[in-house]
């Protein structure tokens, strides 16, 4: 089993629309969770940190989960410029500054 | 400008020829690391570095090697013994250690096709 699943995709979605992506991770030492975004073709840069319970920063809000080991990230009303690939990554402190990425979740918001 | 800086963009090799990729960072940090990329795929490590002359082995690290003389710099060998080369790698840098908030900043990659 890999350590960071990710719902396969792809999300095809209109303008506006909300749309959620989950993620769970095996190992229950992991202690910080992050979501990095990563266009076609780029290098990936981080959207969104998740410690507790969760965050909010705008249209996005990233949740957690630790009794089932899930993270999720809401997107609300949907831009053109949200299309992308969004990686779920976990941090567990015992292995230093190491992150586990899951395969990535591909959007495409249609106008 | 900080940042982290890869090159080249684009590398071409025959098969059976090692190649050096080429990251250097000037943010400070301690600690780099070394991604391989294939399509439609997640980021698989291969090396990481978390002070100068010293390195581990990520998840895939048969048929590479690095080395970190300097802190600002981790250049990836991909050697003939890589069975399948071709991909896009990336390079990332953090600051060391653990910690809640570890951040991995990347740079733009380099996408290696072996002929």
């Amino acid at each position: 089993r890999k350590e960071v699943e990710q719902d396969p995709g792809p999300f095809n979605v209109p303008e506006g629309a909300t749309v959620a992506f989950n993620c769970t991770y095996s190992n229950s030492a992991s202690q910080s969770f992050f979501w990095y975004r990563q266009d076609c073709r780029k290098e990936p840069k981080l959207l969104m940190s998740v410690y507790s319970s969760g965050n909010e920063d705008g249209r996005f809000t990233a949740q957690l989960n630790r009794a089932s080991q899930y993270i999720s990230l809401l997107i609300r009303d949907s831009k053109l410029s949200d299309s992308a690939t969004y990686l779920c990554v976990a941090h567990q402190e015992t292995s230093g500054s190491r992150l586990t990425f899951g395969e990535g979740t591909q959007l495409t918001v249609n106008p | 400008d900080g940042g982290i800086t890869q090159s080249p963009k684009y590398l071409f090799r025959k098969e059976g020829q090692n190649v050096t990729l080429s990251c250097e960072q000037n943010l400070n940090h301690d600690a780099m690391y070394w991604y391989r990329q294939d399509p439609g795929q997640g980021l698989r490590l291969i090396y990481y570095s978390q002070i100068v002359n010293d390195f581990q082995k990520g998840d895939i690290a048969e048929g590479y090697s690095v080395s970190r003389e300097k802190k600002e710099s981790f250049p990836l060998t991909v050697t003939s013994a890589q069975k399948n080369p071709t991909a896009f790698y990336l390079c990332a840098s953090s600051t060391r250690g653990g910690g809640a908030y570890n951040e991995q900043f990347f740079g733009p990659g380099t996408r290696l096709t072996v002929l």
